[in-house]
């Protein structure tokens, strides 16, 4: 079985300081790991992804992300964080060697809150 | 390119009627999904679609609920008779033949509110 957690329901940082959005996953074979935005609203935007290659994934409006294996987290990042990132952040996986292998399993969310 | 369109955006019925929602996914893009977005469950992949046929639709919640695609740009969410319980946000999303490592594109969604 696959899924996704978020641990954080609520993470707010000051306009300025970098930012962290924590995601762990559980898949029984390799992950296709993926990070959505989502505005008040509105539908969900695609931020990044890893695939394979580089842990290190640069993706949309500065953020990144890095694939750690052992730890089986994919964290999100950003150095300098900006009141418009404020919104709901979504870790999703898929596990590529299961049935339904298309399907995205999303995590619960966490809401980020920029303090200008 | 449009995007993901979805129909309508806000819907507010009664118990027991039929509500009927729609998407047109992207131009050229192979696969459908659609989901369902509550605050108690998060998002719930309701059922996918590979160029027109349903491939997954074990996250139907019961008979209420039914899917159609009958071509590549359209595809219906039926849910007939509604219940107060149904009320949520439902997306629809497309994907192009990338297989697992495209990312799913979605729309605006269908706010449906059931009383």
């Amino acid at each position: 079985a696959q899924s996704v957690a978020q641990p954080e329901d609520q993470v707010n940082v000051a306009e300025g300081n970098p930012l962290t959005v924590k995601c762990t996953y559980s898949v029984s074979g390799n992950p296709y790991l993926f990070w959505y935005v989502q505005y008040p609203n509105r539908g969900l935007q695609f931020l990044l992804k890893y695939i394979t290659g580089d842990n290190l994934v640069k993706g949309s409006y500065g953020f990144e992300a890095e694939f750690n294996k052992s730890q089986t987290s994919f964290h999100l990042k950003k150095p300098s964080a900006l009141v418009s990132d404020s919104a709901l952040y979504f870790c999703a996986v898929r596990d590529i060697e299961a049935a339904g292998a298309n399907n995205l399993f999303f995590g619960t969310g966490t809401r980020l809150t920029v303090i200008p | 390119d449009a995007g993901v369109i979805q129909s309508p955006r806000h819907e507010v019925t009664e118990m027991g009627q039929e509500v009927t929602l729609r998407c047109k996914p992207i131009s050229g893009h192979d696969y459908l999904f659609w989901y369902r977005q509550t605050m108690m469950r998060g998002l719930e992949l309701l059922i996918y679609f590979n160029n027109n046929v349903p491939i997954d639709d074990s996250g139907m919640p019961e008979d209420r609920f039914s899917a159609k695609m009958p071509n590549a740009s359209f595809s219906t969410l039926k849910i007939q008779p509604s219940e107060p319980r149904d009320s949520a946000v439902y997306f629809c999303a497309s994907s192009p033949q990338t297989g697992a490592t495209g990312e799913l594109f979605f729309g605006e969604g269908s706010r449906l509110t059931v009383l």
